[in-house]
């Protein structure tokens, strides 16, 4: 089973700022990497695919980047609805899909 | 437009039963891959089962193999988990997903809102 690491747990962000959230997968999972935004009492929703591409809807301050084992998930200027958990997903070796264990982007 | 619902949750004791359901409309149902996710309160996501369009591939996370069973109706556009032998550790939002296979790419794209499930005597 691929275990996700991400990191920070929380990262305390100043709105307007920048946000960089990290996952780190136990093998390589190539570019099959998800991220999703879940905001509380909500459904996970997916944000990027594919380690880089943004789903439908998704605004460009929204980036993904990395392959093999280190992924990051950039927010470029943070508004008030960015303010979520955050998880990755991999899909390169399943069963079972596994997701990090979440970064919890707050008000700083 | 997108719809995703799950039902069927609540309080059961351990040991006991319950069924989940999802109920899916604005995408090809029939032949879509569709998963069960949950997350423990406080706690992140964990996948639960897989079963593809057709129903002719399931999987099952180790935690659940052998007490939980997947299963669709393409003809009500229907997704259920059979719940048995329950332990307090199966007390959990679980969400109903839909795998998106998108060019060559398999993330999960529609999801519910999640039905609550909690075990407790």
């Amino acid at each position: 089973e691929i275990v996700l690491t991400q990191s920070p747990a929380t990262l305390s962000v100043s709105p307007g700022e920048r946000a960089t959230l990290s996952c780190r997968a136990s093998q390589s999972v190539s570019s099959s990497l998800a991220w999703y935004l879940q905001k509380a009492g909500q459904a996970p929703r997916l944000l990027i695919y594919g380690a880089s591409t943004r789903a439908t809807g998704i605004p460009a301050r929204f980036s993904g980047s990395g392959s093999g084992t280190e992924f990051t998930l950039t927010i470029s200027s943070l508004q008030s609805e960015d303010f979520a958990v955050y998880y990755c997903q991999q899909y390169n070796n399943w069963p079972p899909w596994t997701f990090g264990q979440g970064t919890k982007v707050e008000i700083k | 437009e997108v719809q995703v619902v799950e039902s069927g949750g609540g309080l059961v004791q351990p040991g006991g039963s319950l069924r989940l359901s999802c109920a899916a409309s604005g995408f090809p149902f029939s032949t879509s891959g569709m998963n069960w996710v949950r997350q423990a309160p406080g706690k992140g996501l964990e996948w639960v089962s897989y079963i593809s369009g057709p129903s002719v591939t399931i999987y099952y996370a180790d935690s659940v193999r052998g007490r939980f069973t997947i299963s669709r109706d393409n003809a009500k556009n229907s997704l259920y988990l059979q719940m048995n032998s329950l332990r307090a550790e199966d007390t959990a939002v679980y969400y109903c997903a839909r795998l998106w296979p998108v060019g060559g790419d398999y993330p999960f794209d529609h999801w519910g809102q999640g039905t609550l499930v909690t075990v407790s005597s």
